[in-house]
C-alpha cells in the first residue's frame, strides 16, 4: 500500500534562515513531487523529482530547491526564509493506478 | 495554460441532501481530473478520478463526479449529505504528458448541516 512520510511535522524559523523539508515514501515510488499551500496562492506545484533527477518545475524562485535520493527519499530546500514562505508544504507520489497520494505535510511558520 | 476554477468558495447543504460542488477546467487536449479532499491539519485524500471511459466516476466514501466534456466541467456530486463530509474539497486537473505535476482549484469548504 502507498504511503508518504514526511518530516518534521511542524517546524518554526525566522527570516533569512533556510529549512530542509523530508519526504519518504514507504514503497520506494520513484517520482515524489512537491507542492506548497497558502492561503492566499492556494496549492501551488513546486517540482518534480524522478529517479533523482528534477524533470519538472513550477513556478518559484531559486531559493526553492529539492533533491531526490537513491532510495526515493526526497528533500525540499528553502534558502533566506521570507514571511511569504510560510505554509503547508505537501509531498505526493504517484500510485500505480495514476493517482497522487499525499503525505500529512510540513506546516512551516516564518517569523 | 492549464487552469480550474471552483467557482463556490462555500457550499452548505444539510445533512441528509444532495450535495454538489462544482469545477471547470481549461487545459489543451484531453485531461487526467481529480478530486481530492482535506480535513483540518491533515494532507490531501484522493476521492476519484477521470481518466477516459465512462462520464461517471464514481469514488471513495460516496462520492461521484460526472465529466461533461462540452461544457469541460468535471462536478463533484454525492446523493445524501453526511456531517463528517464537511472539509475542503479540491479539484485538479493533470495535463496528459509524461509530467506528474497538477493543477489545483482554489479550493470549496463544504459545511454539512445537522
Amino acid at each position: 500500500k502507498a504511503g508518504v512520510t514526511q518530516t518534521p511535522r511542524y517546524l518554526i524559523k525566522t527570516r533569512g534562515q533556510q529549512v530542509t523539508l523530508s519526504c519518504s515514501p514507504i514503497s520506494g515510488h520513484r517520482s515524489v513531487s512537491w507542492y506548497q499551500q497558502t492561503p492566499g496562492q492556494g496549492l501551488q506545484f513546486l517540482f518534480e523529482y524522478f529517479s533523482e533527477t528534477q524533470r519538472n518545475k513550477g513556478n518559484f524562485p531559486g531559493r526553492f530547491s529539492g533533491r531526490q535520493f537513491s532510495n526515493s527519499r526526497s528533500e525540499m530546500n528553502v534558502s533566506t526564509l521570507e514571511l511569504g514562505d510560510s505554509a503547508l508544504y505537501l509531498c505526493a507520489i504517484r500510485t500505480k493506478k495514476n493517482e497522487q497520494f499525499f503525505g500529512p505535510g510540513t506546516r512551516l511558520t516564518v517569523l | 495554460a492549464q487552469s480550474v476554477a471552483q467557482p463556490e468558495d462555500q457550499v452548505n447543504v444539510a445533512e441528509g441532501n444532495p450535495l454538489t460542488v462544482k469545477c471547470t477546467y481549461s487545459v489543451s487536449g484531453n485531461p487526467y481530473l481529480f478530486w481530492y479532499v482535506q480535513y483540518p491539519n491533515r494532507g490531501l485524500q484522493f476521492l476519484l478520478k477521470y481518466i477516459t471511459g465512462d462520464n461517471l466516476v464514481k469514488g471513495s466514501y460516496g462520492f461521484e463526479a460526472e465529466f461533461n466534456k462540452s461544457q469541460t466541467s468535471f462536478h463533484l456530486k454525492k446523493p445524501s449529505a453526511l456531517v463528517s463530509d464537511s472539509a475542503l474539497y479540491f479539484c485538479a486537473v493533470r495535463p496528459l504528458s509524461w509530467a506528474n505535476n497538477l493543477f489545483f482549484g482554489t479550493g470549496t469548504r463544504l459545511t454539512v448541516i445537522p
